[in-house]
């Protein structure tokens, strides 16, 4: 296993409802990233964190925010909740010292009604 | 247009067959190219690295193709547990972030 966890595994929420979801990274990482898996697609970035600043964004709207700790763990948070945020969100761990492999958790599959 | 393209399949092959999956993409600017492998409703898991002299892990040849953009995945002598979706990423520095970009996966069926 990629020593990455995250929680819950899975979700439901309706529409309009906030979520927030855990990532908890691998020893020694210090960047976080999410990523958000509809189904049948691949996935897509939404942000990256680094020592506890967002420096990356993908094509997502603000209602996505996020949080890293200083022990490297993270948060994703989703406003508003709309249906087709229906995914598998998936956060990635990387060191500095391997800034091109990215370890991935389980993901959380989360379901808007 | 996609930034990573894949051809959807899905392929269906018979155990011990030869299978090969294209990738094109469009930025010039990808810094690092890879394959990753997901098992249905499981975390996307990296196969190997691709680089432009090629490589080479057991049963499974990647190549890049700079010039054209261009990324190829070989697997030989398909067994049953390669049944998956390969996807076909690249790495992007934006700013100082890596931003990894999926394709949109070829789902492989190795077939007894």
């Amino acid at each position: 296993e990629t020593g990455v966890t995250q929680s819950p595994t899975h979700l439901i929420k309706t529409r309009g409802q906030q979520v927030t979801l855990r990532c908890s990274s691998q020893s020694g990482h210090n960047t976080v990233s999410w990523y958000q898996q509809a189904l049948g697609q691949g996935p897509q970035f939404i942000f990256q964190y680094y020592r506890e600043e967002e420096n990356g964004r993908g094509n997502f709207p603000p209602r996505f925010s996020g949080l890293q700790f200083p022990n490297y763990s993270s948060e994703l948070n989703v406003n508003a909740l709309e249906l087709d945020d229906s995914a598998l969100y998936l956060c990635a761990s990387r060191s500095g010292l391997q800034p091109d492999t990215q370890y991935f958790g389980p993901g959380t599959r989360l379901t808007v009604l | 247009r996609k930034e990573v393209e894949q051809d959807p399949g899905p392929f269906n092959v018979p155990e011990g067959a030869t299978v090969a999956f294209n990738c094109t993409y469009s930025n010039s600017a990808s810094q690092s190219f890879f394959w990753y492998r997901q098992d249905c409703r499981k975390e996307p898991k990296l196969l190997m690295s691709v680089y432009s002299s090629g490589n080479e892990d057991g049963r499974f040849t990647a190549q890049l193709n700079r010039a054209s953009q261009y990324i190829s995945l070989l697997i030989r002598d398909s067994k049953l547990s390669d049944s998956a979706t390969y996807l076909c990423v690249v790495n992007l520095l934006s700013g100082s972030a890596r931003q990894l970009t999926f394709g949109s996966g070829t789902q492989l069926t190795v077939l007894p």
